[in-house]
C-alpha cells in the first residue's frame, strides 16, 4: 500500500517555539505538498516542492518554511510558532512532477495546538 | 486564481444516486478537475479526475460540462460509508491545487 506518513498526529507547543512537522512518502513521488485545514476555510496550500531542494510558495507561506533534502521527505518548519498557526496540517504527494494529472496521496494529518 | 464553488451540504438516502455539483467558471484550458473526499479524522482521499470527457471508475462517475465550467460527481448508490466532505479541486500544471469549500454529504439510512 502506498503511504504518506506524518510524524506526529497531535502536537502542543508554546508561542515562540520552533516546530518541525515531518512528512515521509514511500512512493518515489516528485511532488510533495503542505496544506493547512481550518473550519470554514477548507484546505489552503502553504508550500509545495516538485523536486529535491526545490520549493514553491503556495497561497499562505507567511510564517512557514520548508525543507526537502531527500526525495521522500518534506518538512514544514514554523520558526516561531504563534497561536494563529493552531491548525490541522496535511502533507500530500503525487507522482507526476509539474503536471496536472497526478493523484494526490494525503497523510492522516498533524493537529498542532499553539498555546 | 481559478476557484470552485460547491453547495455547503447535501443529503441523500442510502442506496440512492447522489449528484454533487461544482462550478468552476474561471477554469483554464489546462486545469484538471479532481474530486477528493475526506472522512472524519482522516486526510482527503482521491475519488476521480478528468479533463474534458466524462470519466468512470469503481468509486464514482464524473460528468464534465461541454464548456468545462461545471462538473458533477455521481455516486451511483450511496452507502453510509460515503458520508464525508467532498472537495472539487482544479489541479494546475504547476502542481498547485485550488480547493473549494467542499460539500458535506449526509447519507440517511
Amino acid at each position: 500500500d502506498v503511504k504518506v506518513t506524518q510524524s506526529s498526529r497531535y502536537l502542543v507547543k508554546r508561542t515562540g517555539e520552533k516546530v518541525f512537522l515531518e512528512c515521509v512518502q514511500d512512493m518515489d513521488h516528485e511532488n510533495m505538498f503542505w496544506y493547512r485545514q481550518d473550519p470554514g476555510l477548507g484546505l489552503r496550500l502553504i508550500y509545495f516542492s516538485y523536486d529535491v531542494k526545490m520549493k514553491e510558495k503556495g497561497d499562505i507561506p507567511e510564517g512557514y518554511s520548508v525543507s526537502r533534502e531527500k526525495k521522500e521527505r518534506f518538512s514544514l518548519i514554523l520558526e516561531s510558532a504563534s497561536t494563529n498557526q493552531t491548525s490541522m496540517y496535511l502533507c500530500a504527494s503525487s507522482l507526476l512532477g509539474g503536471l496536472g494529472t497526478g493523484e494526490l496521496f494525503f497523510g492522516e494529518g498533524s493537529r498542532l495546538t499553539v498555546l | 486564481d481559478a476557484k470552485t464553488t460547491q453547495p455547503n451540504s447535501m443529503e441523500s438516502n442510502e442506496e440512492e444516486p447522489v449528484h454533487l455539483p461544482c462550478n468552476h467558471s474561471t477554469i483554464s484550458g489546462t486545469d484538471y478537475i479532481h474530486w477528493y473526499r475526506q472522512l472524519p479524522s482522516q486526510g482527503p482521499e482521491y475519488v476521480i479526475h478528468g479533463l474534458t470527457s466524462n470519466v468512470n471508475n469503481r468509486m464514482a462517475s464524473l460528468a464534465i460540462a461541454e464548456d468545462r465550467k461545471s462538473s458533477t460527481l455521481i455516486l451511483h448508490r450511496a452507502t453510509l460509508r460515503d458520508a464525508a466532505v467532498y472537495y472539487c479541486i482544479l489541479r494546475r500544471n504547476t502542481g498547485k491545487l485550488i480547493f473549494g469549500q467542499g460539500t458535506t454529504l449526509q447519507v440517511k439510512p
